[in-house]
């Protein structure tokens, strides 16, 4: 089982709606959880993280975290064609700093 | 006053030769780290510093050797390149968290390419 899971897409959704990207994770332990976007040949920049259960927003972003489920989505609303990316689900676990990052969710948005 | 760079943004290189990557960040992180982006666009880590000390070694060939002269800078030597070391690497630093929840911030990327 892959630490960090993510449906690889892509995503295609119009432009106006609400995109929702989904994410697991196996390790009960783990701390804290990121959403990382990356544009095409570019470095991940990071959109969103959470700790706490329950939903976090932040602009059009809104992160969701069910650790008794390990699952943890990103929404964007509104969903604009400059939010066409590659979006990384990142889990920060253990005593040393390591995250683990998922495979990614290619999202397209249709104008 | 870029906060994590890379050097060299490309690499193309013959099998058998020996390449570094360097990188250095800005921003007074403690940890650094150099994560490998294959093909199909998967973010795995490789090794991680806190201090200039190594704590993350994943199952990386002993081809691959970092060395971090100071908290600041974190690079990559590769031996023996092979046409599957083909790759971007990314490096990245954070800071030690308070409670738990941290952001990484990465360089631009080395595009590496065996032929």
């Amino acid at each position: 089982q892959k630490e960090v899971e993510q449906n690889s897409g892509p995503l295609s959704v119009p432009e106006g709606a609400i995109a929702s990207l989904n994410c697991t994770y196996s390790d009960r332990g783990s701390q804290s959880f990121f959403w990382y976007r990356q544009y095409s040949g570019k470095s991940p920049e990071l959109i969103m993280f959470i700790y706490s259960n329950g939903d976090k927003e932040d602009g059009r972003f809104t992160a969701q975290l069910n650790k008794a489920s390990q699952y943890v989505s990103l929404l964007i609303r509104d969903s604009q064609p400059s939010d066409s990316a590659t979006y990384l689900c990142a889990v920060l676990s253990g005593g040393y700093q390591k995250v683990t990052f998922g495979t990614g969710t290619k999202l397209q948005v249709i104008p | 006053d870029t906060a994590v760079s890379q050097t060299p943004k490309y690499l193309v290189t013959q099998m058998g030769n020996d390449k570094s990557i360097k990188c250095e960040q800005n921003l007074g992180h403690d940890t650094m780290y150099w994560y490998k982006q294959d093909s199909k666009k998967f973010l795995k880590i490789m090794f991680s510093y806190n201090n200039k000390e190594l704590i993350i070694n994943e199952t990386v060939p002993n081809r691959f050797s970092p060395k971090s002269p100071d908290k600041a800078h974190l690079n990559l030597h590769i031996n023996s390149l092979e046409l599957g070391d083909s790759a971007v690497y990314f490096c990245a630093s954070s800071l030690v968290p308070m409670q738990g929840a941290t952001e990484a911030f990465f360089g631009q990327g080395t595009r590496l390419t065996v032929v």
